[in-house]
């Protein structure tokens, strides 16, 4: 089945960066998209972006542009988001998913805490 | 940039019928898809394409669609069923969810 394993929870000061692995299993990591969505405490779902497996292109949500990267390791179909420039407002669970025509597969999420 | 409008809370009694609407210009050309979120957890797709349920998801759970509005109703609301629902579209593989409604049962 499939299955989304991410990296554990992370704390991290302000203006630091922070890098969240998503291991993915039970399916060929190629065939689709993968998306990273976050969730501050007591907030809605936001999407960040995308990375095509195959190619390594992206696609970023204007609001983190300049900020995020997502990456891949086709070897270990491991795929990457890291966010610099820590602010205190980037507080939140992170979560990589995928679509397919009828489900949605999420990671466990990953917390990430900024504090000084 | 796409936008998907939900009220921010709805409240019934056990047993009566919740609906929860989604309002958005990408849903006139995209399908629509709702999530159930509970506290800790990762979101739970309950309905893609608008109207269609995943194996496992219980009948009280439906969808529908007309124009730029997609709703989710829940017949026979179950205290179990106090969570909160995130519709969901998508354009150019780019991703779009509502704001989220809290459903409470009481």
């Amino acid at each position: 089945q499939v299955q989304m394993v991410q990296s554990g929870a992370e704390v991290k000061k302000p203006g630091a960066s922070v890098k969240v692995s998503c291991k993915t299993s039970g399916y060929t990591f190629t065939d689709y998209y993968l998306h990273w969505v976050r969730q501050a405490p007591g907030q809605g779902l936001e999407w960040m972006g995308w990375i095509n497996p195959t190619s390594g292109g992206t696609n970023y949500a204007q609001k983190f542009q300049g900020r995020v990267a997502m990456t891949r390791d086709t070897s270990i179909s491991t795929a990457y988001m890291e966010l610099s420039g820590l602010r205190s407002d980037d507080a939140a669970m992170y979560y990589c998913a995928k679509n397919t025509a009828t489900h949605n597969y999420w990671g466990q999420g990953t917390l990430v805490t900024v504090s000084s | 940039s796409y936008e998907l409008t939900q009220p921010s809370s709805v409240s019934v009694s056990p047993g009566q019928t919740a609906r929860i609407t989604c309002s958005g210009d990408v849903l006139a050309k995209r399908y629509g898809r709702w999530f159930q979120q509970k506290p800790g957890q990762a979101p739970v797709l309950l309905i893609y394409q608008d109207d269609e349920r995943p194996s496992g998801i219980p009948e009280r759970f439906s969808g529908s669609s007309s124009g730029t509005t997609v709703t989710l109703t829940i017949s026979g609301a179950q205290v179990d069923d106090e969570a909160d629902y995130y519709c969901y579209s998508a354009a150019d593989n780019n991703w779009v969810f509502g704001g989220g409604t809290k459903l409470t049962v009481l």
